[in-house]
């Protein structure tokens, strides 16, 4: 079975740290994404990368910026943290073969920006 | 661009009583649709996708849903609820972009099964 794993489930950091999301995928999927998960808006895209070096901006990139050096990795990063990004982070990977546009997640990072 | 309505956020039902959850998108093309699941402190797993085909799909855990075409619609169904079913449910739509299928999530339906 695929398998994405995000490293930290639940973080806790101030208000003008640098916040890195690390996520990995097994499946030598090509593409993956970073979503924002908030109650009542359900996920937002904040970056996706479809091959390795490669990036583009989702729906919300303001405030994030993501690292894809490697295929199976892809980084989320908070420059400079602030308490409206407290928040659900998910990330999501899916290859281009197969199991088309079938989204595979970890189990989410739970930020808190204090 | 795609969107998705998801109808209804919250949808209160009793154990073993039929529920349905609705799924409304705006496409000017063809799509991929989806329907996910997400239990309390978890990530989303698939429940059952659209590609082509037959527009009543099966899924996991005695889920099925209808794609509508005419109505632009994906519809999730099941006969008989858990406690276990309680859960939020994401429906989600893909359109190509680049090569890539970019999937737009709708912002999601609380079931919760009382018993």
């Amino acid at each position: 079975d695929v398998k994405v794993t995000q490293s930290s489930r639940y973080l806790v950091k101030r208000t003008g740290e640098k916040v890195f999301l690390e996520c990995v995928q097994d499946m030598d999927h090509e593409n993956m994404f970073w979503y924002r998960q908030d109650p009542g808006l359900g996920l937002r895209l904040i970056y996706f990368s479809y091959d390795v070096k490669m990036k583009e901006k989702g729906d919300i990139p303001e405030g994030y910026s993501v690292s894809r050096e490697k295929k199976e990795r892809f980084s989320l990063i908070l420059e400079s943290a602030s308490t409206n990004q407290t928040s659900m982070y998910l990330c999501a990977s899916t290859g281009t073969s197969g199991r088309v546009g079938e989204l595979f997640f970890g189990e989410g990072s739970r930020l808190t920006v204090l | 661009a795609q969107s998705v309505t998801q109808l209804d956020s919250q949808v209160p039902v009793f154990e073993e009583a039929p529920v349905e959850l609705r799924c409304n998108y705006s496409s000017s093309v063809s799509v991929y649709l989806f329907w996910y699941v997400q239990y309390p402190n978890q990530g989303l797993q698939l429940l059952l996708k659209y590609l082509s085909g037959s527009t009543l799909v099966k899924g996991i855990n005695g889920f099925e849903a209808e794609f509508n075409k005419s109505q632009t619609s994906f519809h999730l169904r099941k006969p008989s609820v858990h406690i276990s079913d309680t859960a939020e449910y994401f429906c989600a739509v893909s359109l190509p972009s680049g090569g890539s299928y970019i999937p737009t999530f709708g912002r999601g339906t609380s079931l919760i099964v009382h018993p």
